[in-house]
């Protein structure tokens, strides 16, 4: 089962920052917030992720509460092209693992003009 | 970012035949490969892990000897679905694991069993 808890559905204005929240009260020591986004009938794209400081790379931001339960991803200036599901996923990281990713439902954002 | 490709991007096929998807990284080398498949208005449901060079791991529930995985090297696995039949209608995604340990997905392939 997924270890996070997001709403199901969103709107953002075109232009206005996109605040995605998601929790995460389970999270253990050694797992990382990852966050990916689908795009309708596409594979999932990569966006960002953390273990415990802010992360912020050319698309988004990833804001961690200090208790790492829970966290905020950030589309700074959305565009109609940022209409997607997103995923928030924790899961054990660090050198070769590979673990693996369980979906959750994610938020369906819709970006609107 | 790192890119991985699937083939065929959609199949179509009649009931009992069998239908083989290929994955691949096409610019890092990935020991770790996943399969999952995606029904219409679902999430992402995690089939198994492919390792390069031994068995994959199935996920519970998921049939090993009709959805066949190999990883005969760093940059290429394949999923053969063996005697599809209807309900085996889906999205199937991969994704490939580099080397600062993160997941990149294919862009899919829509399999449809008539």
């Amino acid at each position: 089962d997924a270890k996070t808890t997001q709403p199901p559905s969103m709107d953002c204005a075109e232009g206005r920052a996109a605040n995605l929240p998601c929790n995460h009260s389970t999270i253990s020591g050694n797992e990382y917030v990852y966050w990916y986004r689908q795009i309708h009938s596409q594979g999932p794209q990569y966006i960002i992720h953390g273990l415990k400081n802010n992360e912020t790379n050319e698309m988004a931001s990833l804001i961690i509460t200090e208790d790492r339960k829970s966290s905020t991803l950030i589309l700074p200036h959305a565009t109609l092209r940022d209409t997607a599901v997103y995923y928030c996923i924790v899961r054990v990281g660090g050198g070769n693992q590979g673990g693996k990713l369980i979906f959750g439902q994610g938020t369906e954002l819709s970006v609107k003009p | 970012g790192a890119v991985v490709s699937q083939h065929p991007s959609r199949v179509i096929c009649k009931s009992g035949t069998s239908v083989k998807i290929e994955c691949r990284s096409l610019d890092f080398q990935a020991t770790t490969m996943f399969w999952y498949r995606q029904f219409p208005k679902q999430s992402l449901m995690l089939m198994a892990t492919s390792n390069e060079g031994s068995k994959a791991t199935y996920e519970q529930g998921v049939e090993k000897d009709k959805f066949l995985i190999n990883h005969a090297s760093l940059t290429l696995s394949t999923l053969t679905v063996t005697s599809a039949h209807p309900e085996d209608s889906s999205f199937y995604i991969c994704s490939a694991v580099d080397r600062t340990d993160t997941q990149y997905f294919g862009p899919g392939t829509r399999l449809t069993v008539l």
